[in-house]
């Protein structure tokens, strides 16, 4: 079975500190792709990035960077100098065509 | 990507009434999803709404529930039966975006619905 393990509730960073997101999840595919999403307060999800199970190359943009390792089944996600703006929930994601996600980590950043 | 519209935005309806939720793409899709998110939790997928053919439901969800219609490859409905407080959610439309190495699943903006 599918699973993905956000153990992060809640973070509280205060404003241009750094803050690491956890994700571990669980799969017996051989293929499938990894996912992260942001939940502002207004509700919408907001596509971050989205990883291939077989490109294990860390990826930043702007702020963000995210670090998969097949090795330990993680694909954690990193914003460097948060701000403010950057306060929302976010979701990492398993799966091809059916997406299970895992049950969000809150990030709070305070001014 | 893709552009993602649903109607209604949001919605309060009385238990017992049923609700049909509209989603828009503007560009043809093979694959749209129905997802619920109930309050304070994360995203349970209800179905696959398949073109041309029946939805595909995931355990736990019935299509006397939540019938969804895929007329074409831009539009789904899904319809919220017999409503009761714990359907109070919001329900997001995703679609699948295909494309050489490149695959990615986007969000409508959501129906949140309140049943009272």
């Amino acid at each position: 079975a599918q699973k993905v393990t956000q153990a992060q509730t809640e973070i509280s960073v205060v404003e241009k500190e750094d803050v690491t997101l956890d994700c571990v999840y669980e799969t017996r595919d051989t293929t499938y792709y990894l996912f992260w999403y942001k939940q502002p307060p207004s509700g919408e999800l907001v596509f971050l990035i989205r990883r291939n199970s077989f490109d294990e190359q860390n990826e930043i943009s702007g702020r963000y960077s995210w670090n998969f390792q097949k090795s330990t089944s993680s694909f954690n996600f990193t914003i460097t100098a948060s701000q403010v703006v950057d306060s929302a929930v976010y979701f990492c994601a398993l799966g091809t065509d059916k997406l299970i996600f895992g049950t969000g980590t809150r990030l709070q950043v305070f001014p | 990507s893709a552009v993602i519209s649903q109607k209604p935005s949001r919605d309060i309806c009385q238990r017992g009434t049923s609700l049909t939720i509209q989603c828009q793409v503007d560009s043809q899709v093979t694959m749209m999803f129905w997802y619920r998110q109930q309050p304070g939790q994360s995203l349970t997928l209800i179905a696959t709404a398949n073109q041309g053919s029946e939805a595909t439901y995931e355990s736990g969800f019935v299509i006397d529930k939540f019938p969804i219609s895929r007329p074409n490859l831009t539009f789904s409905t899904l319809t919220v039966s017999n409503m009761s407080p714990e359907d109070s959610s919001i329900y997001l439309c995703s679609v699948e975006m295909v494309g050489g190495y490149s695959y990615e699943q986007y969000f409508g903006p959501g129906t949140r619905l309140t049943v009272t």
